[in-house]
């Protein structure tokens, strides 16, 4: 079953600006990452950020976490074309017997105009 | 080095034909996992192998999947007797302990 959900379940806008990608999940977490899909293939993966941290940063890429309202968000700054993809938050499962496995969001497909 | 590689990348069958879905995973991750995706049910968990452990089967859908890792390395996902429902993209990924998941191209099944 699909425990996340994402917001918007797509985003249009032009090269240059800035996009926002939100996840929400329903269980404890050990960790939340974020992917990258083209063409319905091969997942990318962007970033992981731990459950005890708020704001993480790679490149263009900030995502910020609030464990108490159970949600992500992904912000891609000064976008470009290639950046056109679906976006996918996951997450690993604090505890239990299955820690390894990931849940996915529905994903945001992103699309950036040149 | 080498990502995760995987075999076929298309495969088309007949309904109640048997498939065998190859993975081989980055060399020294010692966990393994099988998604599909389908456009009705989104990225779904199969199965997760880790290192000597028992597999975690909770995700496979029925017992016509099986899921073997041999040696630690390859692993074989198994669909008999398939059904159209079985179309979807099989997605296989490996990782070191706790670390982030390095996902394969991905086999696209489609039953007629």
């Amino acid at each position: 079953s699909q425990q996340g959900e994402e917001d918007p379940q797509a985003l249009s806008i032009q090269e240059g600006e800035n996009a926002t990608m939100n996840c929400s999940y329903k269980t404890s977490i050990n960790n939340l990452q974020w992917y990258r899909q083209n063409s319905g293939r091969g997942l990318v993966h962007l970033i992981l950020i731990r459950s005890n941290e708020r704001e993480k940063h790679s490149g263009r890429l900030r995502v910020t976490l609030d464990t108490s309202k159970k949600s992500s968000s992904l912000l891609i700054t000064a976008s470009r074309a290639a950046d056109t993809a679906s976006y996918f938050c996951a997450t690993r499962d604090a505890g239990g017997t299955s820690y390894g496995k990931l849940t996915f969001g529905q994903g945001t497909i992103l699309t950036v105009h040149p | 080095g080498a990502g995760v590689s995987q075999s076929p990348s298309n495969k088309v069958t007949e309904k109640g034909k048997d498939v065998e879905l190859r993975c081989d995973p980055i060399s020294g991750h010692t966990a393994l996992y099988w998604y599909r995706q389908s456009l009705g049910q989104g990225l779904e968990f199969l199965i997760y192998f880790q290192g000597n452990s028992a597999p975690d089967k909770s995700g496979l859908p029925s017992d016509r999947f099986s899921a073997e890792r041999t040696g630690g390395s390859v692993s074989t996902l198994t669909i008999q007797r398939t059904q159209q429902e079985d179309s979807a993209v099989y997605l296989c990924a490996s990782s070191s302990q706790s670390r982030p998941q390095y996902f394969g191209p991905g086999t696209r099944l489609t039953v007629l």
